[in-house]
């Protein structure tokens, strides 16, 4: 069966060390991954997307991984800020079909960085 | 408008109470999306629109559940006979294009409780 996973419901560190996040998936094929940001009580809010044939995107403090023969992303954040607390979901994008730019999410990591 | 509007923000119904939930999307934006949220889980797609069309309404739950985008730019999606099970955030998002990979743009949800 098809399945999403994101390793780890909840992740601590201290402020200032890199926070890396993992997605694992099965089944799928995606054509691109997209990591999202979401505060409590508000909706996601994008961050980055990589596609099937990238390996590595950057921003800013963050940077994304796609290893598709691994079916694996992870997700950095570097030098981490208390104010990056937050739950992170990753979400596969599937290319064809009727439904352009419809994902489907893991259950988000909940991500606390302590001062 | 800035950005995605849902209304109402909160939703109480009493079971077997029909709900109605309002999105208005960015102004342009072609593809629009509904998502369920239940609590710690990430969003489960429900429908998607292009214009005014429907093009995938996989995920609707059950035929309770009910979407129209008439005119290609805010979007209801009704509830029909809800279920105590129904509760949960329902989020919309939208995005310019009708290609995969756009970014896309979530409201911040109706959280809907059924009592």
């Amino acid at each position: 069966s098809q399945k999403i996973e994101q390793n780890s419901e909840a992740l601590n560190i201290q402020e200032g060390k890199t926070a890396t996040l993992t997605c694992n998936y099965t089944n799928y094929s995606p054509a691109y991954l997209q990591w999202y940001r979401q505060d409590p009580g508000r909706g996601p809010v994008f961050l980055l997307l990589i596609r099937e044939n990238e390996k590595e995107k950057r921003k800013e403090r963050l940077k994304v991984t796609f290893d598709t023969t691994l079916k694996q992303s992870l997700f950095h954040i570097t030098a981490s800020q208390p104010a990056d607390s937050a739950t992170y979901l990753c979400a596969l994008g599937l290319a064809g079909g009727t439904s352009y730019g419809k994902l489907t999410f893991g259950q988000g990591t909940i991500l606390t960085v302590h001062p | 408008g800035a950005g995605v509007s849902q209304s109402p923000r909160y939703k109480v119904a009493k079971r077997g109470q029909d709900v109605a939930l309002r999105c208005d999307p960015i102004s342009g934006h072609v593809s629009l999306f509904w998502y369920q949220q239940a609590l710690g889980q990430g969003p489960e797609f429900l429908t998607y629109f292009q214009n005014e069309a429907q093009l995938d309404k996989s995920g609707l739950p059950s035929d309770r559940f009910f979407a129209e985008r008439p005119e290609g730019s805010v979007s209801t999606l009704k509830i029909q006979r809800t279920q105590q099970e129904d509760s949960a955030v329902y989020l919309c998002a939208s995005s310019r294009d009708r290609g995969f990979g756009n970014t896309i743009y979530f409201g911040e949800g109706s959280w809907l409780t059924v009592v």
